[in-house]
């Protein structure tokens, strides 16, 4: 079965400094890997998204990574900001048959002042 | 920036009662989808819409579920008779411009709010 599973559930840092979160899945095979950003009461939005030949990929503040033998992904905010406060989500889709994407619970994050 | 609209933002309805989510997706976009989050849960998938019909569909899409592009602009969901597990917030989205690759980001609209009582 087909699974995504995020760590931390969540985590507090102060305003200016680094995190990593990180997202494991296994779904097979693979075709691409996306990590959203979602303000509470909102939809979804894309910060990246990777295939399976990409090992890295920045979007501003944030750098995701992919280790597909692994079948690990991070996502890794700089400089964090208050405005960085959301829930962070890894979502996975298959290659080939279906088509439907696997979602992670998400890693809610607080940055404090 | 073009974005992914619907409405109502919140839509309020009793038991087995019949409710259709409108969308409009981002022009000139080629692929459709809904999802659902039931509150505190992950979001889920629900349908895919490609070339005027379903391409995809989760186990959550029943027979109570159906969608429709009824003209140019516009993708519904509708539930035929309301139970109180649907619940959620229902988000639409569309990716991918004709001639890009269908690993495109999907833009999500901001979401509708259904609670049934």
């Amino acid at each position: 079965k087909n699974q995504v599973e995020q760590s931390p559930q969540s985590l507090i840092i102060l305003e200016g400094k680094n995190c990593t979160l990180q997202c494991n899945y296994t779904v097979s095979p693979f075709s691409n890997l996306r990590w959203y950003k979602q303000d509470t009461g909102r939809g979804p939005v894309s910060l990246t998204i990777m295939t399976f030949s990409e090992n890295t990929k920045s979007n501003g503040r944030y750098t995701a990574t992919l280790d597909a033998d692994t079948k690990q992904s991070s996502l890794h905010i700089t400089a964090s900001q208050l405005s960085d406060s959301a829930s962070y989500i890894c979502v996975v889709s298959a290659a080939g048959g279906s088509y439907i994407p696997t979602f992670g619970r998400g890693t809610s994050l607080i940055v404090h002042p | 920036e073009p974005e992914v609209t619907q409405t109502p933002s919140h839509q309020v309805t009793q038991m087995g009662q019949e409710v259709i989510l409108r969308c409009v997706p981002i022009s000139n976009h080629l692929y459709f989808y809904w999802y659902r989050q039931i509150l505190g849960q992950k979001v889920e998938f629900l349908v895919s819409f490609y070339n005027n019909e379903i391409s995809e569909k989760s186990e959550i899409f029943d027979d109570q579920f159906s969608v429709e592009r009824p003209d140019g602009s516009n993708f519904t969901l509708k539930i035929r008779s309301t139970k109180l597990e649907d619940s959620a917030m229902y988000f639409c989205a569309s990716s991918v411009l004709l001639g890009q690759p269908t690993n495109t980001e999907a833009f999500f609209g901001q979401g509708t709010r259904l609670t049934v009582v």
